[in-house]
């Protein structure tokens, strides 16, 4: 069983959608919880980090069930500049740092 | 400007050659990585560093080397042992790797490497 996994996709949705993703973690030390965003060729770049009590930050939402060991990500009023690749990722104080395989997302206009 | 430096862009290697790629960072980061992403599928860790002149395996570090002996400078050695290079190398750094730190990892703009 791979350590983080995710729904590969592809997400294909209309301009103005709210998608969300999915991500579940084996590792209960884990600790440490982000959403990356990767474009196609180019570096994963920090989209934001996930606290316990779930937070915001503009049209992203994420939140983190540690009992289910799982972490979402909501994002509301797509863009056409939301296409990308999300990377989830559980860290154990940065010693098993695993990204998950990515989720795939097309915003179509 | 602070970051992450990664070169070359593109890297091309012939059968039997060992190439390095090169990472520099200018944030006064403790820590720096270095990950491979195949096509299609997430990153896995080949080595990482905490400190100056140390340097841990990662779960793929087979046919790689790696050196640490400044702070800002942790380049990678792609040696003939790896069978399959072809792939993105991506290096990455942060703060410290201590508990309760902020261990957020910055990337690097990757290095392509392709088997002639």
């Amino acid at each position: 069983r791979k350590e983080v996994e995710q729904d590969p996709g592809p997400f294909n949705v209309p301009e103005g959608a709210t998608v969300a993703f999915n991500c579940t973690y084996s590792n209960s030390a884990s600790q440490s919880f982000f959403w990356y965003r990767q474009d196609c060729r180019k570096e994963p770049k920090l989209l934001m980090s996930v606290y316990s009590s779930g937070n915001e930050d503009g049209r992203f939402t994420a939140q983190l069930n540690r009992a289910s060991q799982y972490i979402s990500l909501l994002i509301r009023d797509s863009k056409l500049s939301d296409s990308a690749t999300y990377l989830c990722v559980a860290d154990n104080y940065g010693q098993n740092f695993v990204f998950g395989p990515g989720t795939r997302l097309s915003v179509l206009p | 400007d602070g970051g992450i430096t990664q070169s070359p862009k593109y890297l091309f290697r012939k059968e039997g050659q060992n190439v390095t790629l090169s990472c520099e960072q200018n944030l006064n980061h403790d820590a720096m990585y270095w990950y491979r992403q195949d096509p299609g599928q997430g990153l896995r860790l080949i080595y990482y560093s905490q400190i100056v002149n140390d340097f841990q395996k990662g779960d793929i570090a087979e046919g790689y080397s790696v050196s640490r002996e400044k702070k800002e400078s942790f380049p990678l050695t792609v040696t003939s042992a790896q069978k399959n290079p072809t792939a993105f190398y991506l290096c990455a750094s942060s703060i410290r790797l201590t508990s309760g730190s902020d261990e957020t990892q910055y990337f690097g703009p990757g290095t392509r490497l392709l088997v002639l």
